[in-house]
């Protein structure tokens, strides 16, 4: 049981835009930033999103990310089918003193 | 270019223990808190440790492994451990370490390390 709740699995269609929803609390993500990563079959997780709606260097804008209350979203425009791979939030959790992540939501680009 | 290589995987019996490393390079280490994240055959990243930088000696842990799993840092020599002790079947996984960024969010991982534990 993850400590951040995020929906299993979503899909679009290539050129569509998704979004992926991360459910937390107030000692999570209601007071630290969230963080989004991406997952590729095989491979380490890639920081994709930072401070909330921050992108690192070399991340496209097609992904942003907002945060309100104790949520946060990650969106994916113009959908390619590369970006097929688990997504997962993250952050403090200050009343655990331990980090957090999502169960992961795995992207189907139809 | 920052690199964070992991070793010291492989078969452990339950109950034994194993020291996992993560050599750091093309960043100031000493500068950076680290963390241990890994990941269950099939399943979700699981935190599971961390211990912050500027040459202070914090450390943090997941309910799941406190007081089997310890970490530590060598700045000198630029490597993160992870001594695991009394390991169960549910500590399998691949073990990733990662440079804490700005904020918890992990900027740069290791291509991760499996430790499968069985008899």
């Amino acid at each position: 049981q993850s400590v951040l709740t995020q929906p299993p699995s979503v899909s679009a269609a290539p050129g569509q835009k998704v979004t992926i929803s991360c459910s937390g609390s107030s000692s999570s993500i209601g007071i630290n930033f969230v963080s989004w990563y991406q997952q590729l079959p095989g491979t380490a997780p890639r920081l994709l999103i930072y401070d909330n709606n921050k992108r690192p260097s070399g991340i496209p804008d097609r992904f942003s990310g907002s945060k309100s209350g104790t949520s946060a979203t990650l969106g994916i425009t113009g959908l390619q089918t590369g970006d097929e791979a688990d997504y997962y939030c993250g952050t403090w959790d200050s009343g655990l003193s331990a980090g957090v992540f999502g169960g992961g939501t795995k992207l189907t680009v139809l | 270019e920052v690199q964070l290589l992991e070793s010291g995987g492989g078969l452990v019996q339950p109950g034994g223990s194993r020291r996992l490393s993560c050599a750091a390079s093309g960043f100031t280490f000493i500068s950076y808190a680290m963390t241990w994240v890994r990941q269950a055959p099939g399943k979700g990243l699981e935190w599971v440790s961390a211990i912050s930088g500027g040459g202070g000696i914090s450390t943090y842990y997941a309910e799941s492994v406190r007081g089997r799993f310890t970490i530590s840092r060598d700045n000198s020599d630029n490597i993160l451990y992870l001594q695991m002790n009394s390991l169960r079947a549910e500590d399998t996984a691949i073990y990733y370490c990662a440079k804490k960024g700005s904020n918890w969010a992990y900027d740069f991982w290791g291509q991760g390390i499996l430790v499968t534990v069985s008899s």
